[in-house]
């Protein structure tokens, strides 16, 4: 119940095209869902993030699609440039004014070819 | 640069050893988080400490332990080593502990021979 699952473990892209990660998890106590984004050699790096109470969250190119009900979510990237290619891994935890405990998808690889 | 810096860059040691991994966290942070990467088990979060007080557990072995200090820099202490501890560990800041942007540091490579 603790696992996220993330798919694509790789995807290619062409410049200027639609990237789409998608995740989904078990635990319905996970309430914050944040998307980071590692280079190599390089800690990871939040992206974007949502909570439940909205179905899309639009920072830029990145867009975060969520839908409770089914408990998936995804991370769209519009336009994807060269400089997008890392790997992106989604993450879940529940909203808590204490501490954190997160749980991360296996990542994807993101290349995208220019 | 995240402002998290991390001490050493590199780690080489020898199974049944022990090491210690430091952290300092950004400026005015008052949370430090500890994670482990490895290929075969991807990014798992292994505890949390806000100021100087022990926050959250995820999948800390017993072997692993680690603490927050009065100037919040923390320290992640691994003991009786074996190959398959060998991994990425990076340690985050955060202001407030509280589900905010977590700043990632660069990492600490340890192998484990």
């Amino acid at each position: 119940q603790q696992q996220v699952k993330q798919s694509p473990q790789s995807l290619i892209v062409q410049k200027g095209g639609i990237s789409i990660i998608n995740c989904a998890y078990e635990n319905t106590a996970f309430d914050y869902f944040p998307w980071y984004q590692q280079f190599p050699g390089k800690g990871p790096a939040l992206l974007i993030a949502i909570r439940p109470d909205v179905s899309e969250k639009k920072e830029g190119r990145f867009t975060i699609s969520f839908n409770k009900s089914a408990k998936q979510f995804s991370l769209h990237i519009m336009d994807s440039q060269p400089g997008d290619s890392a790997t992106y891994f989604c993450a879940a935890t529940p909203w808590d004014n204490y501490g954190q405990n997160f749980v991360f998808g296996p990542g994807t690889r993101l290349s995208v070819l220019p | 640069d995240s402002g998290v810096t991390q001490t050493p860059k590199h780690l080489i040691t020898a199974t049944g050893q022990r090491v210690t991994l430091r952290c300092s966290p950004r400026s005015g942070d008052l949370s430090v988080y500890w994670y482990q990467q490895s290929l075969d088990q991807g990014l798992q979060f292994l505890i949390q400490y806000y100021n100087g007080e022990e926050r959250a557990k995820g999948n800390i072995l017993e072997r692993f332990s680690a603490q927050q200090f009065p100037d919040l820099h923390s320290e992640l202490n691994l003991s009786s080593l074996e190959l398959g501890d060998s991994a990425l560990y990076f340690c985050a800041s955060s202001v407030d502990g509280a589900t905010d942007t977590q700043y990632f540091g660069p990492g600490t490579r340890l192998t484990v021979l």
